[in-house]
């Protein structure tokens, strides 16, 4: 597609749950970002992709969080057992390169996923 | 504690004022972003600077990148209603591969 496409774009689970969210990256970026925003705070790095792999899982807060993404391509983060705090807006970015390699890469964002844990 | 100190938190002025927002750090960057989100959307990128004392213009906006590459500030000249939104700056330290966010100042112009 056009833009970096994530799905749904609002999810209310009770808490206990297990939710998964989807990202579908532009065609092609090798690279792909989760990040979580919280109401009046800034994006909170969760994991990276280079193609199919993550290098750094460190930034995923608990264990309940887990990602991965198949084919270079589409990306699922899976919450599971969700808490309250859990509730945010969870983004999706991808960029053509790695910003390791060059500082002139550009993130593209998704519109995100507003999860609503009850 | 944020990576990147972004001040003010909430700037509300009146159409055709002018605005400044700082973003301030510690840490050195190999380059940084800004970026501008609007309710229920994603961040926008607006700008990349990346040499110590660079500054760019992009319209009624100036980016300027500190001399030693901790901190940058965004001007605004002569804001109008469609600047409204959150700004964003993010940085990329040398040999990282990930941004690293402030937690952004919300703007809003009155018309």
């Amino acid at each position: 597609g056009a833009g970096v496409s994530q799905s749904p774009s609002n999810k209310v689970t009770e808490k206990g749950k297990d939710v998964e969210l989807r990202c579908d990256p532009i065609s092609g970026h090798t690279a792909l970002y989760w990040y979580r925003q919280s109401l009046g705070q800034g994006l909170e790095f969760l994991i990276y992709f280079q193609g199919n792999s993550a290098p750094d899982k460190s930034g995923l807060p608990s264990d309940r969080f887990s990602a991965e993404r198949t084919g270079g391509s589409v990306s699922t983060l899976t919450i599971q057992r969700t808490q309250q705090e859990d509730s945010a807006v969870y983004l999706c970015a991808s960029s053509l390169g790695f910003l390791v390699k060059s500082t002139n890469e550009k993130l593209f964002f998704g519109s995100g996923t507003q999860l609503s844990v009850l | 504690t944020q990576l990147l100190e972004q001040s003010p938190q909430f700037l509300s002025i009146q159409e055709g004022e002018n605005l400044t927002v700082y973003c301030n750090s510690s840490s050195v960057f190999s380059s940084l972003q800004w970026y501008r989100q609007e309710p229920g959307e994603g961040p926008v990128l607006l700008v990349t600077v990346v040499t110590g004392g660079e500054v760019k213009k992009l319209k009624r906006l100036t980016f300027q990148f500190g001399d030693a590459r901790k901190d940058s500030s965004l001007h605004i000249t002569a804001a109008q209603p469609g600047d409204t939104g959150l700004y964003l700056c993010a940085g990329i330290r040398s040999n990282d591969y990930k941004l690293s966010f402030g937690a952004g100042t919300t703007v809003t112009v009155r018309a």
